[in-house]
């Protein structure tokens, strides 16, 4: 499976935008793009999913660069109910499994 | 509302005690599930991939007649935990899918602890 890289942990203030970033410069052609976050104590909950263009949903946006070897999580205004681990996994077309790596732990400041 | 179930969502025993974890699918029928540990600070760790009517496939190093996965619905998958012992203390998640790129969703997990 093509790898992830994404920062350990990252800060940001309640009521602002959080950018988190993921690279995964072997994408292959039919590697869809999914993130995942996981609260404490909790089983990991979908966020989205993309291929090649950026998508949006009611949690989240999705920013794919052009080569596609990089792609942004956006929170459009983080909440303290934000704060987890988000991870970043490619998906190959056809393979329903997932490889979680170390993700990145989001802290929320009040 | 929650999609899967998953319980008990915590359990503490004896070592030598054997665990059954259920995992059902309450909104579709789930062609496929999964079983994941997590430990500690660590990232989840997939166990095996269950598929309805067939046999359970184990990821390298996951030792299937420890970890006995019965998957005998579209909507039910259950993990036994066999004999365990305190190394097998851990945090167990499970997931299903309808397939076909489907997004996974998860459950909220079994905390056992094995004394």
């Amino acid at each position: 499976d093509a790898k992830t890289t994404q920062p350990n942990s990252m800060e940001s203030n309640e009521e602002e935008p959080v950018h988190l970033p993921c690279n995964h410069s072997t994408i292959s052609g039919t590697d869809y793009i999914h993130w995942y976050r996981q609260l404490p104590s909790q089983g990991p909950e979908y966020v989205i999913h993309g291929l090649t263009s950026n998508v949006n949903n009611r949690m989240a946006s999705l920013a794919i660069a052009e080569d596609r070897k990089s792609s942004t999580l956006i929170l459009h205004r983080a909440t303290l109910r934000d704060a987890a681990v988000y991870y970043c996994i490619l998906r190959n077309f056809g393979n329903e499994k997932l490889t979680f790596g170390t993700g990145t732990r989001l802290t929320i400041i009040p | 509302g929650a999609v899967v179930s998953q319980h008990p969502s915590w359990v503490i025993c004896k070592s030598g005690t054997s665990v059954k974890i259920e995992c059902r699918s309450l909104d579709f029928q789930a062609t496929t599930m999964f079983w994941y540990r997590q430990f500690p600070k660590q990232s989840l760790m997939l166990m095996a991939t269950s598929n309805e009517g067939s046999k359970a496939t184990y990821e390298q190093g996951v030792e299937k007649d420890k970890f006995l996965i019965n998957h005998a619905s579209l909507t039910l998958s259950t993990l036994t935990v066999t004999s365990a012992h305190p190394e097998d203390s851990s945090f167990y998640i499970c997931s299903s899918t309808s397939g076909g790129g489907q997004p996974q969703h998860f459950g909220d997990g079994t905390r056992l602890s094995i004394l």
